[in-house]
């Protein structure tokens, strides 16, 4: 049974600092991976979605890496700003199943 | 497009009351999601639809959850009848495929007391 983590629960972050988010999963046989970006009260948005076949993905001042065999996705938010303060989530579309498993994100906070 | 549509957005009944949460994916996916977050358990996928045909529902909790999708524009999810442990807040998302990126609605907040 696939299961994502995603550590740490919350992290706070000076303006302009660069971070990593972590998400690690349990089985390997995915499809791809996607990091999604939740803000209070709202709905996901998809940042990102990286196959299994890719090794990174870029959009703007993030960056997902993917390293199928070791269980493990980073999401790079570089330049971090205010704005980024959100909850990410990542999930991961594990082939057999057919569906998304989602972690329990990390909740980020930017300090102005 | 104007995205996933959820209605109502927040939603309180007393237990034992009928609950329906309403959908409209977006125009043209054939992928059809609904999800429900707690603090506890994180997000759920309770079920989901391919072309208005419900594919797994293993993850409704039990019989009291009903999802129906009668035409590829609309569809619901019911709880008769409801409990406080079904308080939590319930997301419908859409994709072109069941492994694309998905699109959330804003959620409906439901709580039961």
């Amino acid at each position: 049974k696939q299961e994502v983590t995603q550590i740490p629960a919350a992290l706070s972050v000076p303006e302009g600092e660069n971070l990593v988010l972590n998400c690690s999963f349990t089985d390997s046989a995915i499809y791809n991976l996607q990091w999604f970006r939740q803000d209070p009260g709202k709905g996901l948005t998809s940042l990102l979605l990286i196959q299994s076949s890719q090794r990174e993905q870029t959009s703007g001042r993030l960056n997902a890496s993917l390293d199928k065999s070791s269980g493990r996705s980073t999401l790079y938010i570089a330049a971090s700003q205010p704005g980024d303060s959100a909850t990410y989530l990542c999930a991961v579309y594990t082939s057999g199943t057919y569906k998304y498993i989602f972690g329990t994100g990390t909740r980020l906070k930017v300090l102005a | 497009d104007a995205g996933v549509i959820q209605s109502p957005r927040h939603e309180v009944t007393e237990m034992g009351q009928e609950v329906t949460l309403r959908c409209k994916p977006i125009s043209g996916h054939d992928y059809l999601f609904w999800y429900r977050q707690t603090m506890m358990r994180g997000l759920e996928l309770l079920i989901y639809f391919n072309n208005n045909v419900p594919i797994d529902d293993s993850g409704m909790p039990e019989d009291r959850f009903s999802a129906k999708m009668p035409n590829a524009s609309f569809s619901t999810l019911k709880i008769q009848p409801s409990e406080p442990r079904d308080s939590a807040v319930y997301f419908c998302a859409s994709s072109l495929e069941g492994w694309d990126t998905q699109y959330f609605g804003p959620g409906t907040r439901l709580t039961v007391l």
